[in-house]
């Protein structure tokens, strides 16, 4: 299948912003979605882009959609120490239903 | 709302044994994914389920795996005989018909093939 590549590790003090990458290669990608997933738990839905949409603000998260260069970024203001987890990056086609995603890009941010 | 419930959250058992892990959608959703998740290669989708019926079984690994969903409101993966490679957590997802719609996970279950 086509790949989403996102980098495996980031690490921030608390209060910095966040800002984590994502590359995805299928131009049919429609959909767009960063999930959260925190030890032991399931993947918890962050926020959703679709292709039509350069940026996607909630609260203090802030998506960028560039998909002249397949390039999603996920950015976290004012991060706290309850944002470090892992964070998957995923896309769909509009004729597809099943999500392709990254292998996450685990957060860890420092006092 | 409830959300994707999983059972059991932990299951450990000997290789050679019969493993069977639960699901039950979120109601109303259309849609049924079973997912495997391991560090060496992170999420896998096994299958997924459209009104009950298995749509894409390619992810499934071997003739060992198999999923049913017998109503909207529950599915089984069963794997017989368990192998110690199979050890992961296994999450089932849920969505509704619009092709938007994102995935809703449940909590996983973790599997340990001793």
């Amino acid at each position: 299948g086509e790949d989403v590549e996102q980098s495996l590790f980031l690490s921030v003090r608390e209060g910095d912003s966040s800002v984590i990458n994502c590359t995805y290669t299928d131009s049919s990608s429609t959909y767009l979605y960063w999930y959260k997933q925190e030890p032991g738990a399931g993947l918890q839905l962050l926020t959703y882009i679709f292709s039509n949409m350069d940026m996607k603000q909630d609260q203090r998260l802030t998506v960028l959609l560039n998909k002249k260069d397949k390039h999603l970024s996920l950015r976290i203001a004012d991060t706290q120490t309850g944002d470090s987890a892992i964070y998957f990056c995923a896309e769909k086609e509009d004729s597809g239903y099943a999500l392709n995603f990254g292998k996450g890009t685990s957060l860890l941010v420092t006092p | 709302d409830a959300g994707v419930i999983q059972s059991p959250r932990h299951e450990v058992t000997e290789m050679g044994q019969e493993v069977t892990l639960r699901c039950k959608p979120i109601s109303g959703h259309d849609y049924l994914f079973w997912y495997r998740q391991t560090m060496m290669r992170g999420l896998e989708l096994l299958i997924y389920f459209n009104n009950n019926v298995p749509i894409d079984d390619s992810g499934m690994p071997e003739d060992r795996f198999s999923a049913k969903m017998p109503n909207a409101s529950f599915s089984t993966l069963k794997i017989q005989p368990s192998e110690p490679r199979d050890s992961a957590v296994y999450f089932c997802a849920s969505s509704s018909e619009q092709g938007w719609q994102p995935q809703h996970f449940g909590d996983g279950t973790r599997l340990s093939i001793l």
